[in-house]
Order: structure tokens, then sequence, then C-alpha cells
């Protein structure tokens, strides 16, 4: 099984700052298999970014990801007021198929 | 328009199943898996499994092997998700939609989620 482990927990934050946050894999992940997600108090997630680094139908070309291997981040260039929610990160491993995601980074306003 | 149209809340005693409905519209059923996730109150999110509408196959989180079943009716667009549930199965169900065979694995679209409740 595939453990990711996401850092910091929290990140407090103001408008305008860059956020950088980590996913870190128990083991080695295929590139375009790592995908991350924003989730909002009371909405279902929102697919951000897939494949490492392509954003997804929608998505505003401040969000980025980038990584290899077993590290991976998620990167906001510029917070917006809409930004502040919680991000997972999410892998998919085969065989057998199997998914996890990470716990979560929780990014508020300082 | 592309969406996922869940089941209302249910409200459980531990022992009892709960099934869970997804109706899918506006794409080709048959051309996405329908992953299950599901969120205990204030915790992360945790994948439960998935169903290949194309063939019936699934493959569940193995700890939930024997306690989750996944099922479809073509004919509605529908895939369903039963649990044998226990006192910590409280929690909001989501499925999400991920592309069969493009070579990439990403849930693009979800429902709007379920929320179960298991009390006695």
């Amino acid at each position: 099984e595939v453990v990711l482990t996401q850092s910091p927990a929290t990140l407090s934050l103001s408008p305008g700052e860059r956020a950088t946050l980590s996913c870190r894999a128990s083991q080695s992940v295929r590139s375009n298999l790592l995908a991350w997600y924003q989730q909002k108090p009371g909405q279902a997630p929102r697919l951000l970014i897939y494949a490492t680094s392509s954003r997804a139908t929608g998505i505003p070309d401040r969000f980025s990801g980038s990584g290899a291997g077993t590290d991976f981040t998620l990167t906001i260039s510029r917070l917006d007021p809409e930004d502040f929610a919680v991000y997972y990160c999410q892998q998919y491993s085969n065989p057998p198929p199997r998914i996890s995601f990470g716990g979560g980074t929780r990014v508020e306003i300082k | 328009q592309v969406q996922l149209v869940q089941s209302g809340a249910e409200v459980k005693k531990p022992g009892a199943s709960v099934k869970v409905s997804c109706k899918a519209s506006g794409y080709t059923f048959t051309d996405y898996y329908v992953h299950w996730v599901r969120q205990a109150p204030g915790q992360g999110l945790e994948w439960m499994g998935f169903i290949n509408p194309k063939s019936g196959g699934t493959n569940y989180e193995q700890k939930l092997q024997g306690w989750v079943t996944m099922t479809m009716d073509t004919s509605v667009s529908t895939v369903y998700m039963e649990l044998t549930l226990r006192s910590d199965d409280t929690a909001i169900y989501y499925c999400a939609r991920d592309r069969i065979g493009d070579g990439y694995n990403r849930m693009d679209v979800w429902g709007q989620g379920t929320t179960v409740t298991v009390s006695s």
C-alpha cells in the first residue's frame, strides 16, 4: 500500500502570498498517476491537477504541480480569497488497483 | 451537462445495509470508471473501490472486502454501492468518475455526496 504524507497539516497565509504544499509517498508513484484535489466546506472535492502537473479543465494557471518519484508539490503562486480550502494529493497504483489519498493540507487565512 | 447525482441521506442501525445510488448523465456511461470515496466527519478522504461500467468488474479497498458491493444498471446509467454498516461507517459517501484507458487516473466529476449516519 502506498502511503501519502502531506505537509504541513495547516498553512496560514495571506491573500496574494505563495503557497507550497508537499506530498511524499512511501514508495515511487508514476507521474501520470498523481493528482491533487481542492475541497471547500460542505462541497465535494474538485480535481485541480492530474498527471503531476496537468491542470484540469477550468483551473486557473496560478495552480501548478511538480515532482517525481516520491516527492510531489502543489504550488499556488498568488493566493486568491477563494483558494482557502483543504488540498489532497492522491495516487493510483497497480497491481492490484489501489488508490490512496494524503491526509490533506488546510490553507487558512492568516 | 455532465453530472453524477446521488441518492438522499440515510440513517441506519449498526449491522444494517445501506445502498447508495449514483446516476450519471451527460456522457457515455461505459467510458468511465465510477469510484466511491467516503469522508468521516472532520476527516480526510478514503477510497473504497471502483466499478468498471464497461465490464462490470470491481476492485475494492482491501479492508472493505466482504463488507461492500458495487453494482450497476446500464439501462439507467446508475451505479450502486451497498455497505453492511458498522458504527464507524458514519460518513459522507461520494461517487466520482474516472476515464477508462487514457493512461491517467483523475476523478474529474463528483457526485454531491450522500450522508450516511449509523446510530443505534
